[in-house]
């Protein structure tokens, strides 16, 4: 079984100011994660994967996270958020190979970014 | 390429009504999902399919139907729409399973009243 927690449903950032979304996950499997970006009315769009390479992983539009095995954690960050970073964002833990249907998703971050 | 193409972008049902949902993705990939997004929620999958002729349920696929005749297409069937089907779908596909990208059309808003 596997598990998804995003800590915060809501996160409000100044312009310029770093970004932190935090994502807990629970696993009895080396996971696959994600994470997903979706702007207002539109679809998905991948922001990064972890696939048990490297431990930092970066991503699109400055964005980058951390795989910490010890503390179960896949958490978001970007140094300098920007007006277009305004979004919901998702956590996302894939069972092992195979497993098509083991996608777990979290229940999402809304990010605020304010000028 | 064009990606993940949803239709409609949104439609509103009267209960008992059905529609389908169409998806297609041109991409050639194997793996199609099926999702529903309700408010204040991540996604849930519906169903799957690892390949043309094979479909699977995923977590929620009570009052939903699918079939996979050709790679590119995966429609969702909806038979007698209740209140509780009111979300808005998405549908994705990734090369292979587990592990890999998924690709997202844009969502069908559906309404059911």
């Amino acid at each position: 079984a596997q598990s998804v927690t995003q800590l915060d449903s809501h996160v409000s950032v100044s312009e310029g100011t770093p970004v932190l979304l935090r994502c807990n996950y629970s696993s009895s499997y080396s996971p696959s994660l994600f994470w997903y970006v979706q702007h207002p009315n539109k679809g998905l769009q991948l922001l990064l994967k972890y696939t048990s390479a490297a431990t930092l992983v970066k991503g699109i539009n400055g964005f980058e996270a951390e795989f910490k095995k010890s503390e179960t954690s896949f958490h978001l960050t970007k140094p300098s958020a920007h007006m277009s970073d305004a979004a919901e964002y998702f956590c996302v833990v894939s069972g092992p190979s195979g497993s098509a249907r083991q996608l777990t998703f979290g229940s999402g971050t809304q990010l605020t970014v304010l000028p | 390429n064009a990606g993940v193409t949803q239709t409609p972008k949104f439609r509103i049902l009267k209960i008992g009504q059905s529609m389908t949902l169409q998806c297609t993705q041109d991409m050639n990939h194997n793996y199609m999902y099926w999702y529903r997004q309700d408010p204040g929620m991540g996604l849930k999958l519906i169903y799957y399919s690892v390949g043309a002729g094979i479909t699977d349920k995923g977590e929620v696929p009570n009052g939903y139907n699918v079939s996979r005749s050709t790679t590119e297409d995966f429609p969702l069937r909806l038979e007698l729409a209740a209140p509780s089907q009111t979300s808005v779908y998405f549908c994705a596909s990734s090369p292979s399973g587990s592990g890999e990208t998924q690709y997202f059309g844009p969502g069908t808003r559906l309404l059911v009243l």
